[in-house]
């Protein structure tokens, strides 16, 4: 199946700063991306959706302004969380659509984010 | 939105036995895709299987098979011949062909017991 790559597995950040996740199609242009967070023992939840060179659209509940994501080219998004909180520890993973109506999504490997 | 619910929260299952993981989901939508993933404890999603709203029989895929209910929403996945490396969490997720976000269940626990 396609690769996605994403980057960084882990990490770890003061409160008040912020991160940047990369997610990287790697064999495919993804015409969307989609972000999700996962707290422990928890299911994926959809934070939102991203297609390239247009805004996201996020979830309900979701704040923008905190959660901003860029989907600037074919081949990477990026989520930076901004102003990071011990509550936004959580892992977060992407997916990768090559185009409308493809079957399968295919997913980062995930980020592990801890805020100290 | 779409809505999918698993309502094993954890199964067991005997090494080399068979086993039934439940999903039923919910949608006014007649056009979907059905997925399930297992995810280890390393957190990677590993696609397994997917089936069509349209398709007419059961998808199948090694061990693993899904037994496709359209008229009670349901989408069950079977795993043949348990092995002790399919002990992890399987989520069953749903896609709209009109928009493609997938949604997920709360999923299962599996532990495959030696």
């Amino acid at each position: 199946g396609a690769v996605v790559s994403q980057h960084p597995s882990r990490v770890i950040c003061k409160s008040g700063t912020s991160v940047k996740i990369e997610c990287r199609s790697l064999d495919f242009q993804a015409t969307t991306m989609f972000w999700y967070r996962q707290f422990p023992k928890q299911s994926l939840m959809l934070m939102a959706t991203s297609n390239e060179g247009s805004k996201a659209t996020y979830e309900q509940g979701v704040e923008k302004d905190k959660f901003l994501i860029n989907h600037a080219s074919l081949t990477l998004s990026t989520l930076t969380v901004t102003s990071a909180h011990p509550e936004d520890s959580s892992f977060y993973i992407c997916s990768a659509l090559e185009a409308r109506g493809k079957k399968e999504a295919f997913f980062g490997q995930g980020t592990r984010l801890t805020v100290v | 939105a779409q809505k999918i619910t698993q309502t094993q929260p954890g199964m067991f299952v005997q090494e080399k036995e068979a086993v039934t993981l439940d999903c039923t989901y919910d949608t006014s939508d007649p056009s979907y895709g059905l997925f399930w993933y297992k995810q280890p404890s390393s957190g990677e999603m590993i696609f397994l299987i997917y089936q069509g709203s349209y398709d007419q029989q059961n998808a199948t895929e090694g061990r693993y098979s899904l037994n496709f209910q359209k008229a009670r929403k349901s989408a069950n996945l079977v795993i043949s011949a348990s092995q002790l490396g399919d002990s992890a969490m399987y989520f069953c997720a749903m896609s709209l062909y009109n928009n493609n976000d997938m949604r997920f269940g709360a999923g299962t626990r599996l532990t495959v017991k030696p």
